[in-house]
Protein backbone atom coordinates (compact mmCIF):
# COMPACT_ATOMS: atom_id res chain seq x y z
CA UNK A 1 0.00 0.00 0.00
CA UNK A 2 1.22 3.89 -0.36
CA UNK A 3 1.00 6.41 1.60
CA UNK A 4 1.43 9.44 1.67
CA UNK A 5 1.88 12.18 4.32
CA UNK A 6 2.00 16.45 3.90
CA UNK A 7 2.96 17.38 7.48
CA UNK A 8 1.96 20.78 6.93
CA UNK A 9 -1.84 22.10 7.36
CA UNK A 10 -1.06 26.00 6.78
CA UNK A 11 1.76 27.39 5.76
CA UNK A 12 2.36 31.27 4.85
CA UNK A 13 4.74 33.37 2.75
CA UNK A 14 5.50 37.04 1.62
CA UNK A 15 5.12 37.58 -1.53
CA UNK A 16 8.38 37.04 -3.87
CA UNK A 17 9.97 34.87 -1.50
CA UNK A 18 10.89 31.40 -1.93
CA UNK A 19 8.65 28.63 0.14
CA UNK A 20 9.39 24.67 0.58
CA UNK A 21 6.51 22.12 1.06
CA UNK A 22 7.09 18.87 2.82
CA UNK A 23 5.75 15.66 1.41
CA UNK A 24 7.18 12.12 2.30
CA UNK A 25 5.62 9.08 1.05
CA UNK A 26 5.90 5.33 1.57
CA UNK A 27 5.84 2.61 -1.09
CA UNK A 28 7.08 -1.03 -1.75
CA UNK A 29 7.44 -0.50 -5.33
CA UNK A 30 10.44 0.42 -7.36
CA UNK A 31 9.00 2.43 -9.73
CA UNK A 32 7.02 5.04 -9.27
CA UNK A 33 6.02 8.70 -9.97
CA UNK A 34 5.75 11.51 -7.88
CA UNK A 35 3.05 14.38 -8.41
CA UNK A 36 2.43 18.15 -7.06
CA UNK A 37 -1.28 19.69 -7.84
CA UNK A 38 -2.73 22.85 -6.82
CA UNK A 39 -5.95 23.07 -6.53
CA UNK A 40 -7.46 26.87 -6.28
CA UNK A 41 -10.60 27.72 -4.01
CA UNK A 42 -12.44 27.00 -7.87
CA UNK A 43 -12.05 23.38 -7.01
CA UNK A 44 -10.19 22.04 -10.21
CA UNK A 45 -6.67 20.04 -9.59
CA UNK A 46 -4.09 21.72 -11.58
CA UNK A 47 -0.96 19.45 -12.40
CA UNK A 48 2.55 21.55 -11.38
CA UNK A 49 5.43 19.03 -11.23
CA UNK A 50 6.25 15.64 -12.32
CA UNK A 51 9.46 13.21 -10.49
CA UNK A 52 10.06 9.91 -11.78
CA UNK A 53 11.50 7.33 -9.32
CA UNK A 54 14.59 6.77 -11.58
CA UNK A 55 15.21 10.87 -12.27
CA UNK A 56 18.47 11.60 -11.32
CA UNK A 57 18.14 15.36 -11.82
CA UNK A 58 15.20 17.10 -9.68
CA UNK A 59 12.48 17.97 -11.76
CA UNK A 60 11.76 22.11 -12.51
CA UNK A 61 8.83 23.66 -14.05
CA UNK A 62 9.05 27.26 -14.29
CA UNK A 63 9.21 28.69 -10.69
CA UNK A 64 8.32 25.23 -9.22
CA UNK A 65 11.07 22.37 -8.27
CA UNK A 66 10.81 19.31 -6.63
CA UNK A 67 13.79 18.40 -3.93
CA UNK A 68 13.76 14.67 -4.45
CA UNK A 69 15.60 12.96 -2.01
CA UNK A 70 14.88 9.30 -2.59
CA UNK A 71 16.29 7.59 0.30
CA UNK A 72 14.51 9.88 2.43
CA UNK A 73 11.42 9.28 0.41
CA UNK A 74 10.85 12.58 0.61
CA UNK A 75 9.88 14.94 -2.52
CA UNK A 76 9.40 18.66 -1.52
CA UNK A 77 8.07 21.08 -3.62
CA UNK A 78 9.89 24.71 -3.90
CA UNK A 79 7.94 27.54 -4.87
CA UNK A 80 10.25 30.24 -5.96
CA UNK A 81 9.55 33.97 -6.18
CA UNK A 82 5.75 33.69 -4.49
CA UNK A 83 2.78 35.51 -5.95
CA UNK A 84 -0.47 36.21 -4.80
CA UNK A 85 -1.88 33.59 -6.94
CA UNK A 86 -0.18 30.85 -5.56
CA UNK A 87 -2.22 31.16 -2.58
CA UNK A 88 -4.36 27.48 -2.53
CA UNK A 89 -3.91 24.06 -1.80
CA UNK A 90 -1.14 22.19 -2.49
CA UNK A 91 -1.35 18.16 -3.02
CA UNK A 92 1.15 15.76 -2.57
CA UNK A 93 0.44 12.16 -4.87
CA UNK A 94 2.42 9.27 -5.80
CA UNK A 95 1.22 6.11 -8.30
CA UNK A 96 3.38 3.03 -8.41
CA UNK A 97 4.05 1.50 -11.91
CA UNK A 98 2.55 -1.77 -11.45
CA UNK A 99 -0.78 -3.20 -11.03
CA UNK A 100 -1.73 -2.46 -14.35
CA UNK A 101 -3.69 0.71 -13.29
CA UNK A 102 -3.51 4.02 -12.32
CA UNK A 103 -4.19 4.66 -8.91
CA UNK A 104 -3.14 7.60 -7.53
CA UNK A 105 -2.79 8.62 -3.87
CA UNK A 106 -2.98 11.80 -2.65
CA UNK A 107 -1.54 13.77 0.54
CA UNK A 108 -3.77 15.56 3.14
CA UNK A 109 -2.48 18.64 1.62
CA UNK A 110 -1.14 22.14 3.03
CA UNK A 111 -3.06 25.57 2.84
CA UNK A 112 -0.26 27.92 1.05
CA UNK A 113 -1.00 31.87 2.08
CA UNK A 114 1.10 34.53 -0.05
CA UNK A 115 1.00 37.92 1.80
CA UNK A 116 1.44 40.94 -0.02
CA UNK B 1 -8.00 24.91 -18.70
CA UNK B 2 -7.46 20.75 -19.40
CA UNK B 3 -10.21 20.17 -21.52
CA UNK B 4 -11.50 17.67 -19.05
CA UNK B 5 -15.19 18.37 -18.65
CA UNK B 6 -17.80 17.37 -15.82
CA UNK B 7 -21.41 17.49 -14.94
CA UNK B 8 -23.58 18.87 -13.27
CA UNK B 9 -21.20 21.62 -11.78
CA UNK B 10 -23.18 21.11 -8.50
CA UNK B 11 -26.05 18.91 -7.31
CA UNK B 12 -28.72 18.70 -4.04
CA UNK B 13 -29.78 14.87 -3.65
CA UNK B 14 -32.02 13.10 -0.54
CA UNK B 15 -30.47 10.28 1.21
CA UNK B 16 -31.36 7.04 -0.30
CA UNK B 17 -31.58 8.47 -3.80
CA UNK B 18 -29.59 7.81 -7.05
CA UNK B 19 -27.42 10.36 -8.52
CA UNK B 20 -25.25 10.21 -12.01
CA UNK B 21 -22.46 12.07 -12.98
CA UNK B 22 -20.40 12.91 -16.07
CA UNK B 23 -17.01 13.14 -17.41
CA UNK B 24 -16.08 13.87 -20.80
CA UNK B 25 -11.94 13.20 -21.35
CA UNK B 26 -9.55 15.39 -23.26
CA UNK B 27 -9.45 14.25 -26.51
CA UNK B 28 -6.75 11.88 -26.69
CA UNK B 29 -6.99 9.98 -23.49
CA UNK B 30 -8.22 6.71 -22.95
CA UNK B 31 -8.36 6.51 -19.13
CA UNK B 32 -10.86 7.98 -16.74
CA UNK B 33 -10.70 7.91 -13.06
CA UNK B 34 -12.90 9.10 -10.30
CA UNK B 35 -11.91 10.57 -6.80
CA UNK B 36 -14.19 11.45 -3.89
CA UNK B 37 -12.82 14.28 -2.29
CA UNK B 38 -14.32 15.41 1.22
CA UNK B 39 -14.18 18.25 2.81
CA UNK B 40 -10.68 19.30 4.25
CA UNK B 41 -9.10 16.12 2.77
CA UNK B 42 -7.07 14.39 -0.13
CA UNK B 43 -9.19 12.82 -3.16
CA UNK B 44 -9.62 9.50 -2.52
CA UNK B 45 -9.37 6.88 -5.47
CA UNK B 46 -12.64 5.07 -6.18
CA UNK B 47 -11.84 3.32 -9.68
CA UNK B 48 -10.68 3.72 -12.85
CA UNK B 49 -11.77 3.15 -16.40
CA UNK B 50 -9.41 1.98 -19.33
CA UNK B 51 -10.79 1.39 -22.87
CA UNK B 52 -14.39 0.52 -20.89
CA UNK B 53 -13.49 -1.68 -18.62
CA UNK B 54 -13.06 -0.91 -15.10
CA UNK B 55 -9.33 -2.12 -13.93
CA UNK B 56 -8.78 -0.85 -10.35
CA UNK B 57 -11.10 0.20 -7.65
CA UNK B 58 -10.12 1.90 -4.45
CA UNK B 59 -12.12 1.37 -0.96
CA UNK B 60 -15.43 2.49 -2.13
CA UNK B 61 -18.81 -0.21 -1.99
CA UNK B 62 -20.25 -1.92 -5.07
CA UNK B 63 -22.85 1.06 -4.54
CA UNK B 64 -19.80 2.80 -6.39
CA UNK B 65 -19.93 2.11 -10.09
CA UNK B 66 -19.17 3.39 -13.34
CA UNK B 67 -19.71 3.47 -16.95
CA UNK B 68 -16.71 4.16 -19.69
CA UNK B 69 -18.32 5.02 -23.49
CA UNK B 70 -16.39 3.94 -26.58
CA UNK B 71 -15.73 7.49 -27.30
CA UNK B 72 -14.17 7.53 -23.50
CA UNK B 73 -16.42 9.80 -21.82
CA UNK B 74 -17.73 8.09 -18.48
CA UNK B 75 -20.24 8.22 -16.06
CA UNK B 76 -20.28 7.60 -12.28
CA UNK B 77 -23.61 6.48 -10.46
CA UNK B 78 -23.85 5.94 -6.77
CA UNK B 79 -27.06 4.31 -5.55
CA UNK B 80 -28.94 4.58 -2.25
CA UNK B 81 -27.01 7.52 -1.02
CA UNK B 82 -25.58 8.33 2.24
CA UNK B 83 -25.18 11.49 3.84
CA UNK B 84 -21.13 10.80 3.97
CA UNK B 85 -21.16 10.91 0.20
CA UNK B 86 -21.77 14.82 0.25
CA UNK B 87 -18.06 15.40 -1.26
CA UNK B 88 -16.45 17.03 -4.67
CA UNK B 89 -16.18 14.21 -7.14
CA UNK B 90 -13.30 14.28 -9.20
CA UNK B 91 -12.91 13.14 -13.13
CA UNK B 92 -9.13 13.04 -14.43
CA UNK B 93 -8.72 11.71 -17.61
CA UNK B 94 -4.83 10.36 -19.08
CA UNK B 95 -3.20 8.21 -21.90
CA UNK B 96 -2.42 4.93 -19.81
CA UNK B 97 1.32 4.63 -19.79
CA UNK B 98 4.25 5.43 -17.29
CA UNK B 99 6.33 8.35 -16.76
CA UNK B 100 5.32 11.92 -17.20
CA UNK B 101 2.70 10.69 -20.00
CA UNK B 102 1.16 8.91 -17.02
CA UNK B 103 -0.24 12.89 -16.09
CA UNK B 104 -4.17 12.83 -14.68
CA UNK B 105 -5.54 15.70 -16.05
CA UNK B 106 -8.74 17.01 -13.76
CA UNK B 107 -11.95 18.29 -14.52
CA UNK B 108 -13.76 20.71 -12.32
CA UNK B 109 -15.65 18.66 -10.31
CA UNK B 110 -18.87 18.33 -9.25
CA UNK B 111 -20.26 19.13 -5.75
CA UNK B 112 -22.57 16.64 -4.24
CA UNK B 113 -24.52 17.64 -1.17
CA UNK B 114 -26.91 14.80 0.26
CA UNK B 115 -29.20 15.95 2.71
Amino acid sequence: AQKITQTQPGMFVQEKEAVTLDCTYDTSDQSYGLFWYKQPSSGEMIFLIYQGSYDEQNATEGRYSLNFQKARKSANLVISASQLGDSAMYFCAMRPYSGGYQKVTFGIGTKLQVIP
Amino acid sequence: ETGVTQSPTHLIKTRGQQVTLRCSSQSGHNTVSWYQQALGQGPQFIFQYYREEENGRGNFPPRFSGLQFPNYSSELNVNALELDDSALYLCASSANGVGRSSEQYFGPGTRLTVT
